[in-house]
């Protein structure tokens, strides 16, 4: 299995622009988190689906951030629009069951100018 | 809110030395996630326990899930220079089934 899959592996955009991220999980995880990992605030969750349905999205910091999860082999994590206090590293892990042994892709590191 | 100690912060070793850090919480989990991080990369994950009392290694590395339920460590025999990295602990707590609470990890580093 090729693990998470995340693109793009870095991203350089200007405030205010549309910025999409890409993730397909584990094939056969059923779990699937979005985390934003910087230095000041370590790892934080911003939204875990389960069966491809949002179930906490507590974590999105604002309107801005939105997350999608079409079917069981896609999700898109948007910013719109993009600000320089976004800038940071997103994560995509998935499991097999809820919290349970997460596997984590390569991430994304963005910047926002 | 439910918070997870993990210590110490960062860990000088000399090579073929013995590893050990710990997490603390004064909350109760039931799950116990050890994971390494690679500057640029993901976590990835070392060593999962599911039960009280666990002890499991995986090749030089060991944790143990406390009794109390409250704390785990992690223990690296004869480190070698791929160690180096970040390691973190995450807990699931018992009133959620997905939210992971992370420690704030301890950084290894192999002096030369």
């Amino acid at each position: 299995d090729a693990g998470v899959i995340q693109s793009p592996r870095h991203e350089v955009t200007e405030m205010g622009q549309e910025v999409t991220l890409r993730c397909k999980p584990i094939s056969g995880h059923n779990s699937l988190f979005w985390y934003r990992q910087t230095m000041m605030r370590g790892l934080e969750l911003l939204i875990y689906f389960n069966n491809n349905v949002p179930i906490d999205d507590s974590g999105m910091p604002e309107d801005r951030f939105s997350a999608k999860m079409p079917n069981a082999s896609f999700s898109t994590l948007k910013i719109q629009p993009s600000e320089p206090r976004d800038s940071a590293v997103y994560f995509c892990a998935s499991s097999f069951k809820g919290g349970q042994g997460q596997f984590f892709g390569p991430g994304t590191r963005l910047t926002v100018l | 809110g439910q918070q997870l100690n993990q210590s110490p912060q960062s860990m000088f070793i000399q090579e073929g030395e013995d590893v050990s850090m710990n997490c603390t919480s004064s909350s109760i989990f039931n799950t116990w996630l050890w994971y390494k991080q690679d500057p640029g990369e993901g976590p990835v994950l070392l060593i999962a326990l599911y039960k009280a009392g666990e002890l499991t290694s995986n090749g030089r590395l060991t944790a143990q899930f406390g009794i109390t339920r409250k704390d785990s460590f992690l223990n690296i025999s004869a480190s070698i220079p791929s160690d180096v990295g970040i390691y973190f602990c995450a807990g699931l707590y018992m009133d959620s089934n997905y939210q992971l609470i992370w420690g704030a990890g301890t950084k290894l580093i192999i002096k030369p």
